[in-house]
């Protein structure tokens, strides 16, 4: 069991820079979900993908966000002109069908906007 | 909407001393409710969930959280507390059987010391 694994772990950017993360969820989920976590608080949910539709999208997710998940497999996260606002970490997790069905979540990426 | 309600921004407990943390929750419908841990620079780590039948569900590491339907409450407990349970800890409800989001409370940090 590999896990859910994200790439890069921490990405530094000038205000302003595009920045994409990829997401590999285990591999027999197929959902998988983008979440933001600032510090002290508590993950906030971005987007929810079942395969390759994206389900769900929270108002958090501006037009600046993008994710997609072309083959129902991997995922990535593209956030368009950043701003110091976005800095955060942006957590991924996976998990199999079923209603009542943990997520298991990646280490995270952290983002910082200078 | 849903929301999670944890308290106390940190709990402080000897080593052996039985332990809590406190959630509640606002959800319309029968919730799913689960319970996380993050440890320093590591992911979420799944520890319990309730999605239906006995109102004391029992998870890893020896962490158990009753159910309680009329105080919407779940709080985690632990008969012992261990200095390596020191870690956040998050509660989070989602409605069951509707939607895939998880809302999360803003954690508690728990600190044991020896």
């Amino acid at each position: 069991d590999t896990g859910v694994s994200q790439d890069p772990r921490h990405k530094i950017t000038k205000r302003g820079q595009n920045v994409t993360f990829r997401c590999d969820p285990i591999s027999e989920h197929n959902r998988l979900y983008w979440y933001r976590q600032t510090l002290g608080q508590g993950p906030e949910f971005l987007t929810y993908f079942q395969n390759e539709a994206q389900l769900e999208k929270s108002r958090l997710l501006s037009d600046r966000f993008s994710a997609e998940r072309p083959k129902g497999s991997f995922s990535t996260l593209e956030i368009q002109r950043t701003e110091q606002g976005d800095s955060a970490m942006y957590l991924c997790a996976s998990s199999p069908p079923g209603w009542g069905a943990e997520a298991f979540f990646g280490q995270g990426t952290r983002l910082t906007v200078v | 909407a849903q929301s999670v309600a944890q308290p106390e921004d940190q709990v402080n407990v000897a080593e052996g001393n039985p332990l809590t943390v406190k959630c509640t929750y606002s959800v319309s419908g029968n919730p799913y409710l689960f319970w996380y841990v993050q440890y320093p620079n590591r992911g979420l780590q799944f520890l319990l969930k309730y999605i239906t039948g006995d109102n004391l569900v029992k998870g890893s590491y020896g962490f158990e959280a009753e159910f309680n339907k009329s105080q919407t409450s779940f709080h985690l407990k632990k008969p012992s507390a261990l200095v390596s349970d020191s870690a956040l800890y998050f509660c989070a409800v989602r409605k069951s059987n509707a939607g895939n989001m998880l809302t999360f409370g803003g954690g508690t940090r728990l600190m044991v010391k020896p």
